[in-house]
Parts: structure tokens; C-alpha cells; sequence
């Protein structure tokens, strides 16, 4: 198995620019969510989809960040326009159905994103 | 509100000898317990988590961790640490009844010293 694929794994950009982090989720995995870390706030939901719907946004800093997922096997998160302390590595991570609690979430390796 | 609570930023131990990582939690109703581990420019990969039963939980690379609910507690160990096992750990909870929303503590970074 692949495990969960992220991609860009590090990305550099300049205020203002626009920014989009992909992810692919474990096969047969029907729910995916995205987490920011950073030294100051630790690590952070941001958002959880469950069957390509998203559920609870509610870890969304504010409009400059969106996240879709068109499909069970892929998952964007943008970030437009980026500012500095956008700087953070972001995981996505899948689980199996997500429906209730006590489920492993499987890790990608994250990407790196430094906003200069 | 859930929250989980790791009172060291940092645990030191010489190899060979026991290590443990505390996490206290707080939850309404059941918890469920989860252990990550994280290495240097790596994602978090998944160590353990209790969700019922005994209350002791094996997980891999040789580590375990106690459920204890009086305490809210659920610290990680494990006999013999190796230097390889230095790393970040995080541990996590979500309420049984609830859709998996993890909430984690902030960290504890162990070093494990030749």
C-alpha cells in the first residue's frame, strides 16, 4: 500500500502568491482530513471530509484558505492569496469510514510551506 | 471541550533504561486514546490507541500504554529505550460517539542517550 501521498513536499512562495497543496488518501479510504502544524499552535484540524463531503470546517483560519475534494481519491487545500505566517507544514491523513470515533488516521509525510 | 495535556516538552533517557511520555485527557463520555510517533521531516506514524478493554495497550516498536481512567491518564512506555526511538510523540483523544475528530496534545520530544 502507498500510504497517503502529498505533494508538493516543500514549496516556497511569496506573499500574495496563490498556493495549492494536494492530496491522495489511502485507497478504500472515505475519509480524509487536513491538519496544520506549527511550533506556536501545535498541530491543527483544519478540515475532515467524509465521502468527498466536507463535514466540519470549522479549523479553516479564514477565506484565503479552501480545500475540495472532487473525488475519493484526491483532495486539494489552497491558499490564496498566502501570507508569512501561513509558513507551517500541513499533513493530510485518511481513515476508513471516519463515521465515528476510535479509528486510526494514517498519515502523508506532509508538505513544507515557507511563505516569504 | 475535549483537550489532552503532555506535561513535558521534553523527557530524557539513557539507553537501556525504562522511558515514559505522560498524557492526561479530557473528554466528555469515553475516550479514545491515541499515541503518534513523529520523526525528524517525517509525518506522525501511528504507535497505539486504547478504545476498549484491558486497560494496558501494545503497540509497535516494543512500546505500550496504560489506560487509566481515574486519572485521566495514558502514558506511554516502553522497558528499554533505544536511541533510535528519539523522536516526537504526540498523543491524542476523541469522544466515543463522536465522528474521529483527534484532538492533540502539544508534544513531549524524547531523547534517548548512548
Amino acid at each position: 500500500d502507498a500510504g497517503v501521498i502529498q505533494s508538493p513536499r516543500h514549496e516556497v512562495t511569496e506573499m500574495g502568491q496563490e498556493v495549492t497543496l494536494r492530496c491522495k488518501p489511502i485507497s478504500g479510504h472515505n475519509s480524509l482530513f487536513w491538519y496544520r502544524q506549527t511550533m506556536m499552535r501545535g498541530l491543527e484540524l483544519l478540515i475532515y471530509f467524509n465521502n468527498n463531503v466536507p463535514i466540519d470546517d470549522s479549523g479553516m483560519p479564514e477565506d484565503r484558505f479552501s480545500a475540495k475534494m472532487p473525488n475519493a481519491s484526491f483532495s486539494t487545500l489552497k491558499i490564496q492569496p498566502s501570507e508569512p505566517r501561513d509558513s507551517a507544514v500541513y499533513f493530510c491523513a485518511s481513515s476508513q469510514t471516519g463515521g465515528l470515533g476510535g479509528e486510526t488516521q494514517y498519515f502523508g509525510p506532509g508538505t513544507r510551506l515557507l511563505v516569504l | 471541550a475535549q483537550s489532552v495535556a503532555q506535561p513535558e516538552d521534553q523527557v530524557n533517557v539513557a539507553e537501556g533504561n525504562p522511558l515514559t511520555v505522560k498524557c492526561t485527557y479530557s473528554v466528555s463520555g469515553n475516550p479514545y486514546l491515541f499515541w503518534y510517533v513523529q520523526y525528524p521531516n517525517r509525518g506522525l506514524q501511528f504507535l497505539l490507541k486504547y478504545i476498549t478493554g484491558d486497560n494496558l495497550v501494545k503497540g509497535s516498536y516494543g512500546f505500550e500504554a496504560e489506560f487509566n481512567k481515574s486519572q485521566t491518564s495514558f502514558h506511554l512506555k516502553k522497558p528499554s529505550a533505544l536511541v533510535s526511538d528519539s523522536a516526537l510523540y504526540f498523543c491524542a483523544v476523541t469522544a466515543a460517539g463522536g465522528y474521529n475528530k483527534l484532538i492533540f496534545g502539544a508534544g513531549t520530544r524524547l531523547a534517548v542517550h548512548p
